[in-house]
């Protein structure tokens, strides 16, 4: 089963708008929640990353809001730019086991100039 | 800084062969992971190595080998192909197991199955 779920799939915002990601989960050992940033034909690069102690984390345009008790998170992409068009992956690491990641399936952001 | 080399870049095998992927991080770090990418189906992970001689099975281990011949190389196998299989095989490493540690991942094996 999907232990992390992302939505939308994918959207398509206009430059300048603000991006909203979504992301879920389901299992109670996870505490830390990195977003992975995938331009096309390249390799995942970790952009932004939270861990259970926060409820908020900021990095320039990029904010992640979470709500822990619903086991949700977003992420927040400000004055988007077409630079910005990516996916954006959402993972989840438990507090044992190597600290592998569970990914969602990710969103494809497209941003129009 | 460090950089994650995977061999080959392109691979393309026969149903039922045995196929080796490779992996070098000049990094230093401990832990490498192997993750198959599908196409819309985000990344699985396949194995994972804490440090060196150690493997750990993913969600995704069936079908699989892997083999941390060493601190700095991580190897995967499929030990057999299945027909019209295609993804992408990343493999990434971080600095340490415990602590909230950046994964870095390498350029990616395309695997191809005729």
């Amino acid at each position: 089963q999907q232990q992390v779920r992302q939505s939308p799939q994918s959207l398509t915002v206009w430059e300048g708008e603000t991006t909203i990601l979504n992301c879920s989960y389901e299992d109670s050992t996870f505490d830390y929640f990195p977003w992975y940033r995938q331009f096309p034909g390249k390799s995942p690069a970790l952009l932004i990353a939270i861990s259970l102690v926060s409820n908020k984390k900021e990095d320039g345009r990029f904010t992640i809001f979470f709500n822990k008790r619903e086991k949700k998170l977003s992420l927040h992409i400000t004055d988007s730019q077409p630079g910005d068009s990516a996916t954006y992956f959402c993972a989840a690491s438990p507090y044992q086991g190597g600290r592998a990641l569970i990914f969602g399936t990710g969103t494809t952001v497209s941003v129009s100039p | 800084g460090g950089i994650i080399t995977q061999t080959p870049k392109f691979l393309i095998g026969q149903e039922g062969q045995k196929l080796t992927l490779k992996c070098q991080q000049n990094f230093n770090h401990d832990t490498m992971y192997w993750y198959r990418q599908d196409s819309g189906k985000g990344l699985r992970l396949i194995y994972y190595s804490i440090t060196e001689n150690d493997l750990q099975k993913g969600d995704l281990s069936e079908g699989y080998d892997a083999s941390r011949e060493k601190k700095s190389s991580f190897s995967l196998t499929v030990t057999s192909a299945q027909k019209n299989e295609m993804a992408v095989f990343l493999c990434a490493s971080s600095i340490r197991q415990e602590d909230y540690a950046e994964q870095f991942f390498g350029p990616g094996t395309r695997l191809t199955v005729l």
